[in-house]
């Protein structure tokens, strides 16, 4: 198993450009998350997804979409960059959500830059 | 509301005394508790849960329901246990996984 894969690992964009960080995970996980990290803030929620076909919005949505068209895949989408959405941003998923004792398998990260 | 704080951003000891990162919360229900852990150029990864009562590398994490309080504990620190550590609560069927803001932990020789 290749676990959670984020592409790409780094990207720098110009403020306004869009793009898709792509995440795909091969174990059949049922729940998905994406989250960026950022000095002093720690790790923030942006959106996750309990299945395929169902999103929802985490802590800081704003700018970003996401799909789940599939059980493995997850793309989140900048629409428009702007220089407040530089971060390094990480996929999770783990088996169910519905468990307590379930835990996050994360991908390595994705370091974005909006110049 | 629910909240998870982790009140020192950042920590520094010396190696050999002893570590204790502070994760308090405020949540409706009873919580399971993770510590998840992110070395140097690696990957995010789980340190330990609260339900499993395990010592991961040393660690322990005590759950204190009276003052909500999760706290992660090392005896003896090591110079390896440099990382950015989060607690994180997790509520049976919650959606949300929702972390601390974490706390850079330095080793000093």
């Amino acid at each position: 198993n290749a676990g959670v894969t984020q592409t790409p690992k780094f990207q720098v964009l110009k403020t306004g450009q869009s793009m898709t960080l792509q995440c795909a995970q091969d174990m059949n996980h049922e729940y998905m998350s994406w989250y960026r990290q950022d000095p002093g803030m720690g790790l923030r929620l942006i959106h996750y997804s309990v299945g395929a076909g169902i999103t929802d919005q985490g802590e800081v949505p704003n700018g970003y979409n996401v799909s789940r068209s599939t059980t493995e895949d997850f793309p989140l989408r900048l629409l428009s960059a702007a220089p407040s959405q530089t971060s390094v941003y990480f996929c999770a998923s783990s088996l169910s959500y519905s468990s307590r004792n379930e835990k996050l398998f994360f991908g390595s990260g994705t370091q974005l830059s909006v110049l | 509301a629910q909240r998870v704080t982790q009140p020192e951003k950042l920590l520094s000891v010396f190696k050999g005394a002893p570590v204790e990162l502070k994760c308090n919360y405020s949540y409706s229900g009873s919580p399971e508790l993770f510590w998840y852990v992110q070395y140097s150029r690696q990957r995010l990864q789980l340190l330990l849960r609260h339900i499993s009562r395990e010592s991961i590398k040393g660690f322990t994490a005590d759950l204190n329901k009276g003052e909500t309080s999760f706290h992660l504990k090392k005896p003896f620190a090591q110079e390896e246990d440099s990382a950015m550590y989060y607690c994180a609560p997790v509520i049976q069927g919650a959606q949300k996984l929702v972390f601390g803001q974490g706390t850079r932990l330095t080793i000093n020789p």
